[in-house]
């Protein structure tokens, strides 16, 4: 069985420093990973994924993941936050063989402070 | 851009009632999925639609069904409401091209359903 955790429910970071939102994940195969944010009272918009190739993938809105297959993880960064930024970030995995759906870990709320 | 509709973002129904929950995309993707979004729980799936009139059940199937007459839309049932399906829910799509698993998934505005 396939699942993902963001193991912070809750990231603060100061306006201009970097951010970084965890997520490791657990499967019985090789996986796709996807990073969504949500804005207050929205549904998810895509930000980036991983699907194969290079292990830096590159994303909307200046973020970026680093897929780290050793350590099971998929961590969220951006080299200077902005208040903009401050939303509910999910991870998901997704197999590449079998069901066609996504498994979202519980999601991170992150706070850019001014 | 990929654009994923759903007709209502808020609704207020009584418990008992039978509530629809419309979603349309103008993408033509195969697949369409309904979930619900809870606090700490993060996203289930309730159903999702490989095809027309293709269904299959996710996590949370119960006290749910799903109806796909047409490609573009996919609707969500809720036979007789409850007050524990007060939620977000959020429709989305996705092409099936190969390889499956590895297309993004748009997903709609969502619903704030309401069951008192």
């Amino acid at each position: 069985a396939q699942s993902v955790a963001q193991p912070e429910d809750q990231v603060n970071v100061a306006e201009g420093n970097p951010l970084t939102v965890k997520c490791t994940y657990s499967v019985s195969g090789n996986p796709y990973l996807f990073w969504y944010v949500q804005y207050p009272n929205r549904g998810l918009q895509f930000l980036l994924k991983y699907i194969t190739g290079d292990n830096l993938v590159k994303g909307s809105y200046g973020f970026e993941a680093e897929f780290n297959k050793s350590q099971t993880s998929f961590h969220l960064k951006k080299p200077s936050a902005l208040v903009s930024d401050s939303a509910l970030y999910f991870c998901a995995v997704r197999l590449q063989t079998g069901a066609n759906n996504l498994f979202f870990g519980t999601g991170t709320r992150l706070t850019v402070i001014p | 851009d990929v654009k994923v509709t759903q007709s209502s973002r808020y609704l207020v129904k009584r418990t008992g009632e039978k509530v629809f929950l419309e979603c349309v995309q103008d993408m033509d993707h195969e697949n369409m999925f309904w979930y619900r979004q809870d606090p700490g729980l993060g996203l289930r799936l309730i159903y999702f639609s490989y095809d027309v009139k293709m269904k299959e059940k996710g996590d949370i199937p119960e006290g749910y069904s799903v109806s796909r007459e047409k490609k573009e839309r996919f609707s969500l049932i809720l036979e007789s409401a409850s007050t524990n399906q007060t939620s977000m829910y959020l429709c989305a799509s996705s092409l099936n091209s190969f390889p499956a698993s590895g297309n993004t998934i748009y997903f709609g505005e969502g619903s704030w359903l309401t069951v008192v």
